[in-house]
């Protein structure tokens, strides 16, 4: 049963600090590592990973793949407050692509 | 583009009524569309797959005969909650499935009295 796990479960930082997600996985047929965010509704695509040591970048937020190690990270530089939300790492696999999440990270950002 | 789109967005029910919940791809078609069960802080739980003209794929712990898909059309899946109990109060998310990417529908919330 593939699995993925994420850490911590949550975090508590101030604006301007930078933060880092781990989400490491255990998998059999890897696909892709995807990375969401979920504020009060559904997720929304932040990342799909494939290639192990390219780093995605979107503005503030970077990730990057591990696939020797079996982990991938999610960076939030100069956090906001709007950046509150849970983070959701899922793997994509299987011959229907299907997701496997992560418990997620509540990250919660103070003015 | 790649929109997908659940009604309703919020139900309340009395326990042992049934619940149908829609899921539509508005600007694609969908051979494949993935139900979801959140439960208040915690992750999102596969139900089952759902493939157009053929029978649901379910997860492990998912009661078929109670959660009942049907994915009639190639733009619409349904998901009808039978003889719904206040345990089954919960957040449903659908996706559908586009070139290798899961796009997401806003959510369902389910409340059963």
């Amino acid at each position: 049963e593939d699995k993925v796990v994420q850490s911590p479960l949550s975090l508590v930082v101030h604006e301007g600090d930078t933060v880092t997600l781990n989400c490491s996985y255990e998998v059999t047929n890897f696909r892709s590592l995807l990375w969401y965010k979920q504020e009060k509704k559904a997720p929304t695509f932040l990342f799909m990973l494939t290639s192990s040591g390219i780093e995605k970048k979107s503005g503030r937020l970077s990730s990057i793949l591990d696939k020797k190690e079996l982990f991938s990270i999610l960076n939030i530089t100069a956090t906001q407050t709007g950046d509150s939300a849970v983070y959701l790492c899922a793997h994509s696999g299987g011959s229907n692509y299907k997701l496997t999440f992560g418990k997620g990270t509540l990250l919660t950002v103070n003015p | 583009g790649a929109v997908v789109s659940q009604h309703p967005s919020w139900v309340i029910c009395k326990s042992g009524t049934s619940v149908k919940i829609e899921c539509r791809s508005l600007d694609f078609q969908a051979t494949t569309m993935f139900w979801y069960r959140q439960f208040p802080k915690q992750s999102l739980m596969l139900m089952a797959t759902s493939n157009e003209g053929s029978k649901a794929t379910y997860e492990q712990g998912v009661e078929k005969d109670k959660f009942l898909i049907n994915h009639a059309s190639l733009t619409l899946s349904t998901l009808t909650v039978t003889s719904a109990h206040p345990e089954d109060s919960s957040f449903y998310i659908c996706s559908a499935f586009l070139y290798n990417e899961q796009f997401f529908g806003p959510g369902t919330r389910l409340t059963v009295l």
